[in-house]
């Protein structure tokens, strides 16, 4: 496609409940990143991943927390069990490559409302 | 660990020029970006430093420091259009580290 895509754009939910989040990244582009961005914080990494190498989750806050990706296509992230802190909104971004220089391209995130 | 830190808001009046200034402490360093995020939107790339000094791009600036930890970007004859929140980022291995961001609001 011609951006990085992500969905849904709004998600509310209860508090307890499961949820996925999608990203499409930019086709060819074999770096995928997840970011979480709180109300008035910076954006904060989450997971990596590049082509077939084991991801780096080093971000991820809770065990309740994993993502996926197969190949160089769709991304998921997955919250279980959603607590009210998990609100903010979940950002995606791709490169072409992950060495120096390359830039990363954001979708435009979804917002999650844990109720 | 990273420490990256920007103003959290900045006024400025249409056609006048507003400087960002960004100060970081990071284990590693392969670089810094500068990103634009409209509200409700993606952030957009806006430019990327990774020796000293100025590199230049329209209306926009952007210059780094490496022995001082600090780069600014610069916006020059401000639209209306460029009220929007700036980001910091700071490039490790493959991470960026973002600051808050600062938020511009631009005035007629």
């Amino acid at each position: 496609g011609a951006g990085v895509s992500q969905s849904p754009s709004n998600k509310v939910t209860e508090k307890g409940k499961d949820v996925e989040l999608r990203c499409d990244p930019i086709s060819g582009h074999t770096a995928l990143y997840w970011y979480r961005q709180r109300l008035g914080q910076g954006l904060e990494f989450l997971i990596y991943f590049q082509g077939n190498s084991a991801p780096d989750k080093s971000g991820l806050p809770s065990d309740r927390f994993s993502a996926e990706r197969t190949g160089e296509s769709v991304s998921t992230l997955t919250i279980q069990r959603t607590q009210q802190e998990d609100s903010a909104v979940y950002l995606c971004a791709s490169s072409s490559l992950p060495g120096q220089g390359n830039i990363q391209y954001f979708g435009a995130g979804t917002r999650l409302s844990v109720l | 660990g990273q420490n990256i830190d920007q103003p959290t808001e900045m006024t400025a009046t249409e056609g006048a020029i507003v400087q960002i200034n960004c100060t970081y402490q990071t284990s590693g360093f392969n670089g810094l970006f500068w990103y634009q995020q409209h509200a409700g939107e993606a952030p957009t790339f806006l430019s990327y430093n990774v020796l000293d000094g100025l590199e230049e791009k329209g209306r926009f600036s952007s210059f780094l420091s490496r022995s001082k930890g600090y780069s600014y970007l610069l916006l020059k004859e401000l639209q209306m259009k460029d009220s929007a929140s700036y980001l910091c980022a700071v490039k490790g291995d493959y991470k960026l580290s973002f600051g808050a961001g600062t938020t511009v609001t631009v005035r007629a």
